[in-house]
């Protein structure tokens, strides 16, 4: 069984560039999250896609904008790049099941100079 | 919005037991989460409480008050590989999805 995969794992950006990160869900998973983790802190909630659809957003910025594809897969695009971007993205799958236990990818560590 | 306050560190002896606290205030509350994440190293689920008393899984316990808004991790048998940060994490219901708050984690040594 294909755990959660993402790419690229570590980036450096400049401030004003966009970037894309790319997530790949574990098998049988529909349900895709992603998070912003920055250094010494929890994962924040960024939004979740279930059947290509946003189902639900945290307190992020439109400029944060997500896909999510037929095979479950996703994408995290990040537009105007800030200082404060700089952090891990995690992305998370999850079976739509009762219990809601997220099964997480490694990250990818974004720079921004 | 929620809250959720766990210590920002801890340090125990290895063999030792350690019991990590969480407290949390939500409203829609739909379970509660503990997670390890080793540095540089993505967080793995330990477990989950939907309901009132203690869930046991080899070395971890989980404890959950949902009068009280409180959880506990419980570590026993300390081994050095368990020095990570402990994640605690609220379930709410939104209207649809498993969105997860998680606390700033508590970061746990073990020292011989």
């Amino acid at each position: 069984e294909t755990g959660v995969t993402q790419s690229p794992t570590h980036l450096i950006k400049t401030r004003g560039q966009q970037v894309t990160l790319r997530c790949s869900s574990q098998s049988g998973h529909n349900t895709v999250s992603w998070y912003q983790q920055a250094l010494g802190q929890g994962p924040q909630f960024i939004f979740q896609y279930y059947r290509e659809e946003e189902n639900g957003r945290g307190n992020f910025p439109p400029r944060f904008s997500g896909l999510q594809f037929p095979n479950y897969s996703s994408e995290l695009n990040v537009n105007a790049l800030e200082l404060d971007d700089s952090a891990q993205y995690l992305c998370a799958s999850s079976p739509r099941s009762s219990t809601g236990e997220l099964f997480f990818g490694e990250g990818s560590r974004l720079t921004v100079l | 919005g929620q809250n959720i306050d766990q210590p920002t560190e801890m340090t125990a002896t290895e063999g030792a037991i350690v019991q990590i606290n969480c407290t949390y205030q939500t409203s829609g509350f739909n379970g509660l989460f503990w997670y390890q994440q080793h540095a540089g190293e993505a967080p793995t689920f330990l477990s989950y409480n939907v309901l009132d008393g203690l869930e046991e899984k080899g070395r971890f316990s989980s404890f959950l008050s949902r009068s009280k808004g409180y959880s506990y991790l419980l570590l026993k048998e300390l081994q050095m590989k368990d020095s990570a940060s402990y994640l605690c994490a609220v379930r709410v219901l939104t209207g649809g999805g498993n969105k997860l708050t998680f606390g700033t984690g508590t970061q746990l040594k073990v020292e011989l």
